[in-house]
């Protein structure tokens, strides 16, 4: 059982560049999310979909995009790429939208944007 | 609204020693606590979760956490630290009726030293 892939596990872009995330579970969860990573700043939201064909921003969301394709599949999508976007990127699952449901995460994405 | 303060950003014990790692939240529903342990360059595991019942939470590799909803607390701590538990530690909350928004602290880093 793979749980949460996301591909790819590293990436340096030009300041400018676009490029997509790719994230997929095979848990058949109903919810996905993104998140970033930064150095003394915990975990923080980008965007999230609770239920396949419906996606909601998060905490911070500018600058990216988001695709629910299926329900096993969540792609995030910068459009043109800032060195503000350096970061470790976090794609999860939960199978509902409830409280007391864990999150399962992807093994993260390390992104810089030189 | 929500949020979570992990009190202390690094935290070092010797090795045998007991480890305390402090979580306060603020939440204006009744919240659902997870605590989850990342090592270095890998993704985030559960460590245990609180819902509402029981308010001593067991957990795995002998770590354990007391809701104690007077003091807005959710204090994480262990017996007897071993090397392997070095690893950044994340206190997570979300709300009951709130759907699966986690909302993270910033991290405290566990050293354990001979």
């Amino acid at each position: 059982n793979a749980g949460v892939t996301q591909t790819p596990k590293f990436q340096v872009l030009k300041t400018g560049q676009s490029m997509t995330l790719q994230c997929a579970q095979d848990m058949n969860h109903n919810s996905m999310y993104w998140y970033r990573q930064d150095p003394g700043m915990g975990l923080r939201l980008i965007y999230y979909s609770a239920s396949e064909g419906t996606t909601d921003k998060g905490e911070v969301p500018n600058g990216y995009n988001v695709s629910r394709l299926n329900k096993r599949e969540f792609s995030l999508r910068l459009e043109s790429a800032a060195p503000s976007q350096t970061s470790v990127y976090f794609c999860a699952s939960t199978p509902r939208r409830t409280d007391s449901t864990e999150a399962f995460f992807g093994q993260g994405t390390r992104l810089t944007v030189v | 609204a929500q949020s979570v303060t992990q009190l202390d950003s690094h935290v070092s014990v010797s090795e045998g020693t007991p480890v305390l790692l402090r979580c306060n939240y603020s939440s204006s529903y009744s919240p659902s606590l997870f605590w989850y342990v990342q090592h270095p360059n890998k993704g985030l595991q559960l460590l245990l979760k609180y819902t509402s019942a029981a308010t001593l939470v067991k957990g795995i590799n002998g770590f354990e956490a007391e809701f104690k909803k007077s003091e807005t607390s959710f204090h994480l701590t262990k017996p007897s630290a071993h090397m392997s538990d070095a690893a950044e530690y994340f206190c997570v909350v979300t709300l009951t009726g709130g759907g699966n928004k986690l909302t993270f602290g910033t991290g405290t880093q566990l050293k354990v030293e001979l």
